[in-house]
């Protein structure tokens, strides 16, 4: 158990929906990430934040959007939803801001399905 | 983004060691060598990870080239638990935005008792 929670473990929803992912990262982490995984796309990081505010953002699509709350937890959005949308989407956390000697911390993962 | 190369699979027998190699020849002073594994259905977990001296932890070794432009993950008694996809990232310790582990093809690894 690495310490970060998401929910809900499964999602089936229909193409044009929108839908929320939620995550906890580690009692005392700062930093939240999103990534996405799909068949054919392997693990492509979506975006990080740390305590609050967005750091990076990778390969995340207009339709979709995160934000970190003052308690620290993150949310994912995606909207308008596309049956390519379908796929693992995971979260991580670490203890700062994303320097490397900070291992990350993964969650066990939301299995998105739009049909 | 520094790159690294790893072969796509590898087999081992099961209480043997295994050495898994990364190449990553254009590594950066300040990237850290991570490890990760991603055993079927779940999602990554944290190996192990180093700047310059080997390492090690409960979970596994990591020896690093003295050039840095190579390192080898080594697992010192496969089980079959340890069937899984293990990847090798490099990443920066500077704390600028877009400072992000990427995650490339990694080496599946399969154990046969």
């Amino acid at each position: 158990d690495s310490g970060v929670t998401q929910t809900p473990k499964h999602l089936i929803t229909a193409t044009g929906q929108r839908v929320t992912l939620r995550c906890s990262p580690r009692s005392g982490d700062l930093s939240v990430y999103w990534y996405q995984q799909s068949l054919d796309q392997g693990l492509q990081f979506l975006i990080h934040y740390y305590n609050g505010e967005e750091r990076a953002k990778g390969n995340i699509l207009e339709r979709f959007s995160a934000q970190q709350f003052p308690d620290l937890h993150s949310e994912l959005n995606l909207s308008s939803l596309e049956l390519g949308d379908s796929a693992l989407y995971f979260c991580a956390s670490s203890a700062y801001l994303g320097q490397g000697r900070n291992e990350q911390f993964f969650g066990p993962g939301t299995r998105l399905t739009v049909l | 983004d520094a790159k690294t190369t790893q072969p796509n699979s590898m087999e081992s027998n099961e209480e043997e060691p295994v050495h898994l190699p990364c190449n990553h020849s254009t590594i950066s002073g300040t990237d850290y060598i991570h490890w990760y594994r991603q055993l079927p259905s779940q999602g990554p977990e944290y190996v192990i990870h180093g700047l310059t001296s080997n390492v090690n932890n409960r979970m596994a070794s990591l020896a690093i080239a003295e050039d840095r432009k190579s390192s080898t993950l080594i697992l010192h008694r496969a089980t079959l638990r340890d069937a899984a996809v293990y990847y090798c990232i490099l990443w920066g310790s500077n704390n600028n935005a877009g400072n992000m582990l990427t995650f490339g093809g990694g080496t599946r690894l399969m154990v046969k008792p």
